[in-house]
């Protein structure tokens, strides 16, 4: 089992929609949590950062943790063709390295 | 602008060829690291680096090298004993040490290595 899983699409959606990524986990010692947009032929840009369970918004985007289900979900509200990448979540103990999701390609029709 | 600038975009290499991707920060980070992208695989962990002259092994460091002459630099070697190296190579920083060990990564734009 990986230690993070995540759908990979792809993800169409009419523009405006509300849209709804998901990771879940299985090491129960991940403290921290990360959303990274990545666009074609880019490096993964940094969306979101949250620690422990709980919700945490930022403009159109909010990630939210549940812990006790050990699952992370990124929603984005009124999607925009430029919303259109690749989503990657990622998680860390308190140690530095990352575990990261494969990545959910979503693609905003106009 | 601060920021993480990797050369060059594309890259080709021959057989039996080693080939260095370079990584280069202006962000004062303490640590560098050295991602492999792969279509439906995820980031995977080459090598990473928390201080200067000191590294470690990440998940697929076989076929790889680094070195960490400087705080800004992190190049990578891709040796001819990676028998699989066309991928999208990544490379990351970030605070760390003490308290700032929690702070997230920051990406650089990449190197796409192809054989020829």
């Amino acid at each position: 089992q990986k230690e993070v899983e995540q759908d990979p699409g792809p993800l169409s959606v009419p523009e405006g929609a509300i849209v709804s990524l998901n990771c879940t986990y299985s090491n129960s010692a991940f403290q921290y949590f990360m959303w990274y947009r990545q666009y074609s032929r880019k490096g993964p840009e940094l969306l979101m950062y949250t620690y422990s369970s709980g919700n945490k918004e930022d403009g159109r985007f909010t990630a939210q943790v549940d812990k006790s289900s050990k699952y992370i979900s990124l929603f984005i509200r009124d999607s925009q063709p430029s919303d259109s990448a690749t989503y990657l979540c990622a998680m860390k103990t308190g140690a530095n390295n990352l575990f990261f999701g494969t990545g959910t390609r979503l693609t905003v029709i106009p | 602008d601060g920021g993480i600038t990797q050369s060059p975009k594309y890259l080709f290499r021959k057989e039996g060829q080693n080939v260095t991707l370079s990584c280069e920060q202006n962000l004062n980070h303490d640590a560098m690291y050295w991602y492999r992208q792969d279509p439906g695989q995820g980031l995977r962990l080459i090598y990473y680096s928390q201080i200067v002259n000191d590294f470690q092994k990440g998940d697929i460091a076989e076929g790889y090298s680094v070195s960490r002459e400087k705080k800004e630099s992190f190049p990578l070697t891709v040796t001819s004993a990676q028998k699989n190296p066309t991928a999208f190579y990544l490379c990351a920083s970030s605070y760390y040490g003490g308290g700032s060990g929690n702070q997230p990564q920051h990406f650089g734009d990449g190197t796409r290595l192809s054989i020829l």
